[in-house]
């Protein structure tokens, strides 16, 4: 069964420096999204991904977090300089489909600490 | 701002019973309702989705009822088994797929 992949599964790294966290979606789907959960937190929205381009963001998002798409496999978000409470699981998803009754399919998410 | 509330926020049941888990949110406007199943250290399992012009899904066990008129939604878990021990997430689905997740209520059954 197809799956979403997300590497690294535990990153741990020091206050300041910069992460990437990668994604492989589904390989047919089109829109990319982010979520995080912080250690006894709901899951919360990041950003989403369309067409090469972020589709919308939450005001979690600020200019430290990017994404892209660096070729047609991959979809990485990077941390430029990270802080104590970007501690917290990453979840990536993707769809296939954009109409909003389809089925949101969630990897296993990349633990990040930061020390 | 949508809201998810979830009760009980923990709930602990012996094996073959049959339980409710209630799910609240604040603004009817959704596109769907879903349940995910989220086991500790791992990711999130799609149990059932709810188009917002439907009323309930089955799959197996689980049962999911939406009401958006009164804001509801539950998830019914028929003859529970240890394997169904997890935390059950309700997720609202707006506008580009900007879901809004509940806390989740942390589900344990005893053999």
């Amino acid at each position: 069964e197809p799956e979403v992949t997300q590497t690294p599964s535990h990153q741990v790294t020091q206050m300041g420096q910069e992460v990437i966290l990668r994604c492989v979606p589904i390989s047919n789907h089109l829109y990319f999204y982010w979520y995080r959960q912080i250690l006894g937190q709901k899951v919360e929205f990041l950003v989403s991904f369309y067409n090469n381009e972020i589709s919308e963001k939450s005001e979690i998002f600020d200019d430290q977090f990017s994404v892209e798409r660096p070729d047609g496999s991959n979809f990485t978000l990077k941390i430029r300089s990270t802080k104590l409470e970007d501690s917290a699981m990453y979840f990536c998803a993707s769809t296939e489909d954009r109409a909003d009754t389809g089925e949101l399919f969630f990897g296993e998410g990349s633990r990040l600490t930061v020390l | 701002k949508q809201e998810v509330t979830q009760i009980p926020a923990a709930l602990s049941v012996p094996e073959g019973e049959n339980l409710v888990l209630n799910c609240s949110f604040t603004d009817s406007a959704i596109y769907n309702l879903q349940w995910f199943r989220q086991d500790p250290g791992k990711g999130l399992t799609s149990l059932l989705l709810i188009q917002s012009s439907q009323r309930e899904q089955t799959s197996g066990r689980l049962n999911a009822s939406l009401d958006k008129s009164s804001g509801r939604s539950t998830l019914y878990i028929a003859a529970s088994q240890p394997g169904d021990s997890a935390t059950y997430l309700c997720v609202s689905g707006g506008s580009n797929y900007k879901l809004t997740f509940g806390k989740g209520t942390l589900l344990t059954v005893n053999p």
